[in-house]
């Protein structure tokens, strides 16, 4: 059955460095997200990306945080100066439509800590 | 701003219980809900999902209603079992990001 991964599934990184975090999302599908847990919080959007271009992003994704497509089959999220507050999981999904029949699909998650 | 919030916030049951997650929404304007479960440390697997035009989704010992009018979903778990045990998150869509809730985490004994 296809399925969302992502890599690394963890990664520890130093306060202000950069950090990219990868998915392959389902082959056919055309919409992808990132979404990100704090440990004990909830899920929260991060941001949507369709047609290699934002569609939607929350207060959260601020300049800090920029996605790409490089090619056919990636989806990165890159932070660009990583702070404590940066630590959770992150979990990319994808969907193949939009709309009321949009499954959204999640990859295993990787789990960032920033010391 | 959507808010989700789920109820009871954990449950612990013996095997065979039949059991009922509440999910409730505060903005009526959906476009679906999907059910997910969530074990340790790990990713999210989705298990159900309802448009905002239906009522009701099954899969195997799984059930959930949504009612949009009320802003209320359940999901009912029959005859659980111990590899049932998770977290179950109840999610959202307003056309395309996804709103959760803080999840109800289930324990089942043997």
């Amino acid at each position: 059955e296809p399925e969302v991964t992502q890599t690394p599934s963890h990664q520890v990184t130093q306060m202000g460095q950069e950090v990219i975090l990868r998915c392959v999302p389902i082959s056919n599908h055309l919409y992808f997200y990132w979404y990100r847990q704090i440990l004990g919080q909830k899920v929260e959007f991060l941001v949507s990306f369709y047609n290699n271009e934002i569609s939607e992003k929350s207060e959260i994704f601020d300049d800090q945080f920029s996605v790409e497509r490089p090619d056919g089959s990636n989806f990165t999220l890159k932070i660009r100066s990583t702070k404590l507050e940066d630590s959770a999981m992150y979990f990319c999904a994808s969907s193949e439509l939009q709309g009321p029949s949009a499954e959204q699909y999640f990859g295993p998650g990787t789990r960032l800590t920033v010391t | 701003k959507q808010e989700v919030t789920q109820i009871p916030a954990a449950l612990s049951v013996p095997e065979g219980e039949n059991l009922v997650l509440n999910c409730s929404f505060t903005d009526s304007a959906i476009y679906n809900l999907q059910w997910f479960r969530q074990d340790p440390g790990k990713g999210l697997t989705s298990l159900l999902l309802i448009q905002s035009s239906q009522r009701e989704q099954t899969s195997g010992r799984l059930n959930a209603s949504l009612d949009k009018s009320s802003g209320r979903s359940t999901l009912y778990i029959a005859a659980s079992q111990p590899g049932d045990s998770a977290t179950y998150l109840c999610a959202v869509s307003g056309f395309q990001k996804l709103v959760f809730g803080t999840g109800t985490r289930l324990l089942v004994s043997p």
